[in-house]
């Protein structure tokens, strides 16, 4: 089926940096999405976009996050400055247009820990 | 806030057997996904509904949105149907998944 691809699958960073996550969506999708899970809690939303622009954002969606596709290439998620309470798993999702567009893919997630 | 309740947390079944997951929804939903996570992490999509049954295979779910749930039924239950299930629901006028806690299904001989 239509696949969702995520770089890192992991990484390590010190609190205080930059970190982006990087999310290669299935081809003819236009609506992307980040959701982040904490350890052993529940899959929570980010933020959608479609169209070059945010289009939802949930309060966890920070001042310090910033979201964009760059003419098509990588969907990205940045956190500047990052926090320890960022370390979690982040995953992307797109979506197709149309009817059927509210059916989400998701990629296998980003696992970020800040030390 | 709008929630997603899913039960049970944990469901034991013997091969052949059946059994359903349920959903409810504190508000009312548009559309609800059905999703199982498999050994990668990845959630692989099974259902997505805005209204009455899908079947496919072994499974099949219902969305009521009026009554605020949705179900999955599993029948005939195999090894490789083992995995955590998870609904994902969408409120009126926007596009944000709200999940809820997930289901361990374990499947034994």
């Amino acid at each position: 089926g239509p696949k969702v691809l995520q770089i890192p699958s992991h990484q390590i960073i010190d609190m205080g940096q930059m970190v982006t996550l990087n999310c290669d969506p299935v081809s003819n999708h236009l609506y992307f999405y980040w959701y982040k899970q904490i350890l052993g809690q529940q899959m929570e939303f980010l933020v959608n976009f479609y169209n070059g622009k945010v289009m939802e954002k949930s309060k966890l969606f920070k001042d310090q996050f910033s979201v964009e596709r760059p003419d098509g290439s990588y969907f990205t998620l940045k956190i500047q400055p990052t926090a320890l309470e960022d370390s979690a798993v982040y995953f992307c999702a797109s979506s197709p247009p149309g009817q059927s567009g509210n059916t989400l893919y998701f990629g296998e997630g980003s696992r970020l820990i800040v030390v | 806030g709008d929630q997603v309740e899913q039960s049970p947390s944990a469901l034991s079944l013997h091969e052949g057997t059946g059994s359903a997951l349920r959903c409810n929804f504190t508000t009312t939903m548009r559309a609800v996904q059905w999703f199982r996570k498999n050994s990668r992490g990845s959630l692989i999509n099974l259902f997505y509904l805005a209204s009455g049954t899908k079947e496919n295979g072994r499974l099949k779910s219902a969305f009521d949105s009026k009554e605020r749930y949705s179900t999955l039924h599993i029948r005939d239950a195999q090894l490789e149907d083992s995995g955590t299930y998870f609904c994902a629901a969408g409120r009126q006028g926007g596009r944000a998944l709200i999940f809820g806690t997930g289901t361990t299904v374990s499947v034994s001989p």
